[in-house]
């Protein structure tokens, strides 16, 4: 089964840049989103179709890929932006969909 | 963004079905989009149930597949989550959100219930 993989944790101090990645076979021919969910809350999407942000995103929130990995950049972290961090995908077939692990992100 | 709310029991006993409906309000479930469930067990990561176009087509995680059966009932602008032969594995936190996309560029899921408990024990 197709698996995205990223790292299960990721500490930066306030106001630098912290960059959680996700590896994935397809990441080549299908878009990688990103969610953050925040201790007892329903996930958000802030990043969609690799390099997208939703209205009502901060800017600070950037998304990049290239091959087989995505990247989630979030330039100038703050403590607000703590939580737990989602890429997602599909398989090649494009109707399957897979979630990466998760990483946990904090910022102190 | 498109209020969703989950209802269902919160506590189904083994080997049993669950059964969750996903209520949508302010929007015609019948028009576009895709309408998904995700759930999240207790202190472990987002999995991917399954989701189905208003149209009728179906897509259901593998794992799962067996088990899983996403429907839609237009009149009441509804979406429903079965899930059969349960077992504690399956308890968890389950999301009923709105899907965009297509086979090209991948479904996602832009807006989310609150998502609703549900405990599988005897």
């Amino acid at each position: 089964s197709y698996e995205l993989t990223q790292p299960p944790s990721v500490s930066v101090s306030p106001g630098q840049t912290a960059r959680i990645t996700c590896s994935g076979d397809a990441l080549p021919q299908k878009f990688a989103y990103w969610y953050q969910q925040k201790s007892g809350q329903a996930p958000v999407l802030v990043i969609y179709e690799d390099t997208k942000r939703p209205s009502g995103i901060p800017e600070r929130f950037s998304g990049s890929s290239s091959g087989t990995m995505a990247t989630l950049t979030i330039s100038g972290a703050q403590v607000e932006d703590e939580g737990d961090y989602y890429c997602y995908s599909t398989d090649s077939s494009g109707n399957t969909c897979v979630f990466g692990g998760g990483t946990k992100l904090t910022v102190l | 963004q498109v209020p969703l709310q989950e209802s269902g029991p919160g506590l189904v006993k083994p080997s049993e079905t669950l059964s969750l409906t996903c209520s949508v309000s302010g929007y015609s479930i019948s028009i576009a989009y895709y309408w998904g469930w995700i759930r999240q067990p207790p202190g472990k990561g987002l999995e991917w149930i399954g989701h189905i176009h208003q149209s009728g087509s179906t897509y259901y995680n593998p794992s799962l597949k067996s088990r899983v059966t996403i429907s839609v009932d237009t009149s009441k602008n509804q979406f429903s989550l079965k899930l059969s032969s349960v077992t504690a594995a399956d308890t968890a936190v389950y999301y009923c959100a709105r899907g965009q996309g297509d086979v090209v560029v991948g479904y996602y899921f832009d807006d989310w219930g609150q998502g609703t408990l549900v405990t599988v024990s005897s």
